[in-house]
């Protein structure tokens, strides 16, 4: 199983309303991340889990609030968006050590009304 | 301060011809340099990496070569097929505290393989 998925595909959601993206990988990997994924731009980091330890925040707005509560499952909890907060969120897993690349999920395309 | 550049937003070639895309980088602390594709509204899929102590990997039709004294690497794509029409995203990587990598993107140049 070389998967990482993630939950909802897509999601419109007001500037009012509380809801999560959620991403699994059953690889085996220790270290997951969000990303940001605006149209015709490159993916942005925004957190990075290791261990199911939060080890990088890239300043990203307290708005966005991320969860890892085993090494499977990574949650990105969602309060208060702005309509700019639209974009592809990109969850993604690695094993931990030099240069391993990045197993991507296909995204929760979100839109913010 | 664009750290991986991809100066070519796009890149047309003829099915079976060689396609070259390019990637510069700044940060001399790079250990790892990736190449994703990646098709709309899809995450991005692995393709080919090399490490900075090697200065070729070739897998199939896809080569990578990394000069690092020009802070340079280029993706061939030999023969382009037009399944390969898409955005490549170049990538180098940088080992943080606990193990984890983090990758910093170029702005991908878009391929169109025609037939």
């Amino acid at each position: 199983d070389t998967e990482v998925t993630q939950t909802p595909k897509h999601l419109v959601m007001g500037m009012t309303n509380k809801k999560s993206l959620k991403c699994e990988q059953h690889m085996g990997h220790r270290a997951m991340y969000w990303y940001k994924q605006k149209a015709k731009k490159p993916p942005e980091l925004m957190f990075v889990y290791s261990y199911e330890k939060l080890s990088i925040n890239e300043s990203v707005p307290s708005r966005f609030s991320p969860e890892c509560p085993n090494s499977s499952l990574l949650n990105l909890h969602l309060h208060a968006l702005q309509p700019e907060d639209s974009a592809l969120y990109l969850c993604a897993s690695s094993q931990t050590g030099g240069g391993e690349k990045l197993f991507f999920g296909s995204g929760t395309q979100l839109s913010v009304l | 301060d664009q750290q991986v550049k991809q100066n070519s937003p796009s890149l047309s070639v003829q099915e079976g011809r060689i396609s070259i895309l390019n990637c510069d980088y700044t940060n001399s602390m790079f250990d790892y340099f990736l190449w994703y594709k990646k098709y709309p509204a899809e995450g991005p899929t692995f393709l080919i990496s090399i490490s900075s102590i090697k200065d070729k990997n070739e897998d199939g039709r896809f080569t990578v070569f990394l000069n690092k004294s020009a802070k340079h690497l280029s993706l061939h794509i030999v023969p382009s097929q037009p399944g390969d029409s898409a955005v490549y995203f170049c990538a180098a990587s940088v080992p943080t505290q606990g193990g984890s990598e983090k990758l910093v993107f170029g702005k991908g140049t878009k391929l169109t393989v025609n037939p």
